[in-house]
């Protein structure tokens, strides 16, 4: 059983380019967040969905950065006009479930993707 | 709003025991998970506590006091392999889970 997966591992990215992260959750798992990790620094939230529903996007800056996970595929997390201070891990972790409580406790992280923009 | 405090570096000795506390100020809280990772991995799910006490996992225990707003990581038998950093998450309410700055543990021999 395949962990979560996420490419590419390593982003490299020329200020005003896009970067376009995926992640694909563990088979079975509906629930997709997308964390953002700075050197010596913990993980921020940035934005939780399910299949083709955007439930939390509180973490989320409001311009450049959108998030999505449609019925068939990866979720993506795409970054428009990168600056140098999108420079980070982005990590994605997949649950396979959430009560209304809300997000699951135990959550399943990907290897990350590390952004790098020059 | 949600916030949690840990230590940032705890250093300890090869077969030792060692504890990584977490406070919290949460409203609406439910319970604490503790997350494990390794220089330049992905963050691993350790232990999670929604009811006040001790879980217990082989080596690694984890304990909640919800009347004082505090928890613990309790590593036995330290193992160099247990260098890493160690995150607290907080869940509540119908927030996504919020994880705290990480203690970095490093194990000497």
């Amino acid at each position: 059983n395949a962990g979560v997966m996420q490419n590419p591992r390593h982003l490299v990215r020329r200020r005003g380019q896009e970067a376009r992260l995926r992640c694909s959750p563990m088979k079975g798992h509906s629930h997709v967040y997308w964390y953002r990790q700075l050197p010596e620094e913990g993980l921020k939230f940035m934005v939780y969905l399910q299949k083709e529903n955007i439930i939390d996007e509180s973490g989320m800056p409001k311009e450049r950065f959108s998030a999505e996970f449609p019925k068939e595929g990866p979720s993506i997390l795409r970054i428009q006009q990168v600056v140098r201070g999108d420079s980070a891990a982005y990590f994605c972790a997949s649950s396979p479930w959430a009560n209304q409580q809300g997000s699951g406790y135990e959550q399943y992280f990907g290897p990350g993707t590390r952004l790098t923009v020059t | 709003g949600q916030s949690l405090e840990q230590p940032s570096e705890v250093t300890a000795v090869e077969g030792a025991i060692v504890q990584i506390n977490c406070t919290y100020q949460t409203s609406g809280f439910y319970g604490l998970s503790w997350y494990q990772q390794h220089d330049g991995g992905a963050p691993t799910f350790l232990s999670y506590n929604g009811l006040d006490g001790l879980e217990e996992t082989g080596r690694f225990s984890s304990f909640l006091s919800r009347s004082d707003s505090y928890g613990y990581l309790l590593l036995q038998e330290l193992q160099m392999k247990d260098s890493a950093s160690y995150f607290c998450a907080s869940r509540s309410g119908n927030t996504p889970l919020v994880f705290g700055k990480g203690t970095r543990l490093s194990v000497i021999a």
